[in-house]
């Protein structure tokens, strides 16, 4: 158990819906990064918060949105879902930020139908 | 850009027979280097890491040394076991990207059979 917590584990919904998927990092990390494993893209980074702040984005698509919140939470919106969304999301935390180990999260696997 | 490239597999042994999964990196900066597992059914475990060139990570019988002159971190186990079955990632973490996001080579899914 790394203790980065998900909810939920599994989703289910249609396309053009909104879902929020939820993460919680390990005690005392202030640094949280999202995640999108797919079979034709394989693992690649969407975002990074640290202490509430957006400190990095990567491949996330404009319909993508994230927060963390001052409980050092965080949440990923995905809005006006396609079947290409379908996909493992994972949240993964670290200390800083600044090069040290991330630990993640058991992941959200989300299928559009 | 910063890019992993790990061996395709997927990769089938023997219980007790040796384990290399090589992996190659390209970075702007000084990376860290990671091995992560995926279980079936599961999230990723780091597995072992190294942050500086000659560094050895080890950890439940891997290893892997960072080999700056070669842009390598090669995976090696010199017995697996049927536990040992799972999913590899090589990844890199490197500061030229702006952030420390993990780069993430596709995996090389392992199976040992008894």
């Amino acid at each position: 158990d790394s203790g980065v917590t998900q909810t939920p584990k599994h989703l289910i919904t249609a396309t053009g819906q909104r879902v929020t998927l939820r993460c919680s990092p390990r005690s005392g990390d202030l640094s949280v990064y999202w995640y999108q494993q797919s079979l034709d893209q394989g693992l690649q980074f969407l975002i990074q918060y640290y202490n509430g702040e957006e400190r990095a984005k990567g491949n996330i698509l404009e319909r993508f949105s994230a927060q963390q919140f001052p409980d050092l939470h965080s949440e990923l919106n995905l809005s006006s879902l396609e079947l290409g969304d379908s996909a493992l999301y994972f949240c993964a935390s670290s200390v800083s930020g600044v090069a040290d180990t991330q630990y993640f999260g058991p992941g959200t696997r989300l299928t559009v139908l | 850009g910063n890019s992993v490239t790990q061996m395709e597999g997927p990769v089938t042994l023997s219980e007790e027979a040796f384990l290399t999964i090589n992996c190659t990196y390209t970075a702007t900066g000084y990376p860290s280097l990671f091995w992560y597992v995926q279980y079936p059914g599961e999230g990723l475990q780091l597995l072992l890491k190294a942050t500086k060139a000659d560094d050895k990570g080890s950890n439940k019988g891997f290893e892997a040394t960072y080999r700056k002159e070669t842009t390598s971190f090669h995976l090696e186990k010199g017995s697996v076991q049927v536990s040992d079955s799972a999913v590899y990632f090589c990844a890199s973490s490197d500061s030229g990207a702006g952030s420390y996001q993990l780069t993430f080579g596709k995996g090389t899914k392992l199976s040992v059979i008894p």
